[in-house]
């Protein structure tokens, strides 16, 4: 099956500072890939659609200025979480199709703490 | 409002014994429609899909089952096994690759030996 990692797999940083999360499809390439965020015992919510080449697509409620999604090459998106504030803790997990049907694949996850 | 709905927060069931896990939907656009696994501080791992031409898809000891017409699927595992104890998402889509998924709040599913 397809691959995509994650890196950092944790981090934890104080309050006002901004993490980097970058997503990497290994073995495929991904003109698309998906950003979503799940917080405790919740359901994976998506936050925002990275397309290669072009400007995220966010979802209703989703501030684009405070999470900046960068999607540079056909392997690589990045999540940067601006000024980060204690709510933004969260886990934050991204996926990546490689065109076959719509099955996506996903990260293993980054757990951000924002103290 | 939920487009995926997964209305059994939990399921335990015993070892060898089948697992049924539900899912009901609300949007008629959807056409695909996937489960995951997931164990806590990892990403979901994909486990089957089906597509709405389809009735029943078979993988393993996991089958999917949709219901069009009742806007309804089930994940049956048989037999459970200890190792199935985890979480299970239903997502549902547009088959067009490249469409975001909607994600149901999951269904945690413990296997007892």
């Amino acid at each position: 099956g397809a691959v995509v990692s994650q890196h950092p797999s944790r981090v934890i940083c104080k309050s006002g500072t901004s993490v980097k999360i970058e997503c990497r499809s290994l073995d495929f390439q991904a003109t698309t890939m998906f950003w979503y965020r799940q917080f405790p015992k919740q359901s994976l919510m998506l936050m925002a659609t990275s397309n290669e080449g072009s400007k995220a697509t966010y979802e209703q409620g989703v501030e684009k200025d405070k999470f900046l999604i960068n999607h540079a090459s056909l392997t690589l998106s990045t999540l940067t979480v601006t000024s980060a504030h204690p709510e933004d803790s969260s886990f934050y997990i991204c996926s990546a199709n490689p065109n076959r049907n719509n099955e996506q694949f996903f990260g293993p996850g980054t757990r951000l703490t924002v103290l | 409002d939920q487009q995926v709905k997964q209305n059994s927060p939990s399921l335990s069931v015993q070892e060898g014994r089948i697992s049924i896990l539900n899912c009901d939907y609300t949007n008629s656009m959807f056409d695909y429609f996937l489960w995951y696994k997931k164990y806590p501080a990892e990403g979901p791992t994909f486990l089957i899909s089906i597509s709405s031409i389809k009735d029943k898809n078979e993988d393993g000891r996991f089958t999917v089952f949709l219901n069009k017409s009742a806007k309804h699927l089930s994940l049956h595992i048989v037999p459970s096994q200890p190792g199935d104890s985890a979480v299970y998402f239903c997502a549902a889509s547009v088959r067009q690759a490249g469409t975001a998924l909607i994600f149901g709040k999951g269904t945690t599913l413990s296997v007892s030996s």
